[in-house]
């Protein structure tokens, strides 16, 4: 069974702290990874896919990169405004061709 | 930009009401899903669609319908609401050139009371 897993669950930053949130996946073929993005309240805003290992993607503060097992998404001295929950999903090349299985998120709280 | 919209932001209906949510997408997209959000489980799916009149259960199909008449749109019925389907409703799609990436809409809130 395909699985998602994301750690921590909740993590506080101080504005200006780098971090990282994980994202570990078992899948039997990766045909894709993706991070969203969520605000209280609102559907999930599409943010990056990767396809292969070794791959990375940058999008202002944020760096998603992807091994093998797991997907970080680095926060480079956060604000603010960058507090949301932040949703991994993965397309395995296995199953029906359409369906995505999701983790259950990582709540990023940014502090001044 | 993709478009995705829900028809209502927030629901509230009695257990036994035929309830009917809507989704409109504007980019011709292939695939639509119907997902409910809750607190600690995450993004559950509950149905899908990859055509017109095409649909596919999803993890958790007991209790809803679903039909799609045209590309653009994907209903979602709960035949009789209770109070269990109290949850966020988010529906997305997608499309096979754009390698499956999903867009989301806003979101509906329902309460069943």
């Amino acid at each position: 069974e395909d699985q998602v897993t994301q750690s921590p669950e909740a993590l506080r930053l101080q504005e200006g702290e780098s971090s990282s949130l994980n994202c570990s996946y078992t899948v039997s073929g990766l045909r894709g990874l993706f991070w969203y993005r969520q605000d209280p309240g609102k559907g999930p805003e599409f943010l990056f896919t990767l396809y292969s290992a070794g791959e990375e993607k940058e999008k202002e503060r944020l760096k998603a990169t992807l091994t093998k097992k797991e997907s970080f998404l680095h926060i480079t001295a956060p604000k603010p405004e960058d507090s949301a929950t932040y949703l991994c999903a993965v397309h395995p090349i296995t199953g029906t061709a359409s369906k995505l299985t999701f983790g259950t998120g990582t709540r990023l709280q940014v502090t001044l | 930009d993709v478009k995705v919209t829900q028809s209502s932001r927030y629901l509230v209906k009695r257990t036994g009401e035929k309830v009917f949510l809507e989704c409109v997408q504007d980019m011709d997209h292939e695939n639509m899903f119907w997902y409910r959000q809750d607190p600690g489980l995450g993004l559950r799916l509950i149905y899908f669609s990859y055509d017109v009149k095409m649909k596919e259960k999803g993890d958790i199909p007991e209790g809803y319908s679903v039909s799609r008449e045209k590309k653009e749109r994907f209903s979602l019925i709960l035949e009789s609401a209770s109070t269990n389907q109290t949850s966020m409703y988010l529906c997305a799609s997608s499309s096979v050139r754009s390698s499956y990436e999903q867009y989301f809409g806003p979101g509906t809130r329902l309460t069943v009371t």
